[in-house]
């Protein structure tokens, strides 16, 4: 069956340095992989998405890559502030018009100043 | 994006009774699925909602427990029947605007804690 796995549960990093988040997954071959970004007593909220023809891609200070031969994708959060400090979820997404998400477990980002 | 609004935003329910939660979209939307994310663990597609016919249900969950409706392309209900403590979670609404890519945009969830 189709698996997720995020690195870690949790991620604690100072403020300034550059955070590094890491989706694996197997059984699976999705068109999009997206980033979320959840925090406490709130639903996620869709921070940024790469296509599977895409090796990267930049929003403000965060960037996403993508490896289909690796199953994996990294996402990092450059000059990390305490307002980054969140959960964030890696979902992958399969080719057709309504294919549900598939979320992976999350990691819980802590950024200390 | 839109305005998803979620009703219980949380509630705490006693074994053996049912709660439906609503989930309001101040737009048309496609598609409409709901989730359930367990403490510690992902979040889990319960079904997608469909306008004006039966919900489609993921492995693992039945219409007899989460009896859904989605009378238009604004609102849907989620019902959680017969509850038991293992049903304490978060409930989440979501929408697919149609867009290729997929994203969804979530509601603020509801908390259920069944005693």
């Amino acid at each position: 069956s189709q698996k997720i796995e995020q690195n870690s549960e949790a991620l604690n990093i100072q403020e300034g340095k550059t955070a590094t988040l890491t989706c694996n997954y197997t059984n699976y071959s999705p068109a999009y992989l997206q980033w979320y970004r959840q925090d406490p007593g709130r639903g996620p909220v869709f921070l940024l998405l790469i296509r599977e023809n895409e090796k990267e891609k930049r929003k403000e200070r965060l960037k996403v890559t993508f490896d289909t031969t690796l199953k994996q994708s990294l996402f990092h959060i450059t000059a990390s502030q305490p307002a980054d400090s969140a959960t964030y979820l890696c979902a992958l997404r399969g080719r057709g018009a309504g294919t549900a998400l598939i979320f992976g477990k999350g990691t819980t980002l802590s950024v200390s100043s | 994006s839109a305005v998803i609004s979620q009703k219980p935003s949380r509630d705490i329910c006693q074994r053996g009774t049912s709660l439906t939660i609503q989930c309001q979209v101040d737009s048309q939307v496609t598609m409409m699925f709901w989730y359930r994310q367990q403490p510690g663990q992902s979040l889990t597609l319960i079904a997608t909602a469909n306008q004006g016919s039966e919900a489609t249900y993921e492995s693992g969950f039945v219409i007899d427990k989460f009896p859904i409706s989605r009378p238009n392309l604004t609102f849907s209900t989620l019902t959680v029947s017969n509850m038991s403590p293992e049903d304490s979670s978060i409930y989440l609404c979501s929408v697919d605007f149609g867009r290729t890519t997929g994203e969804l945009f979530f509601g603020e969830g509801s908390r259920l804690t069944v005693l």
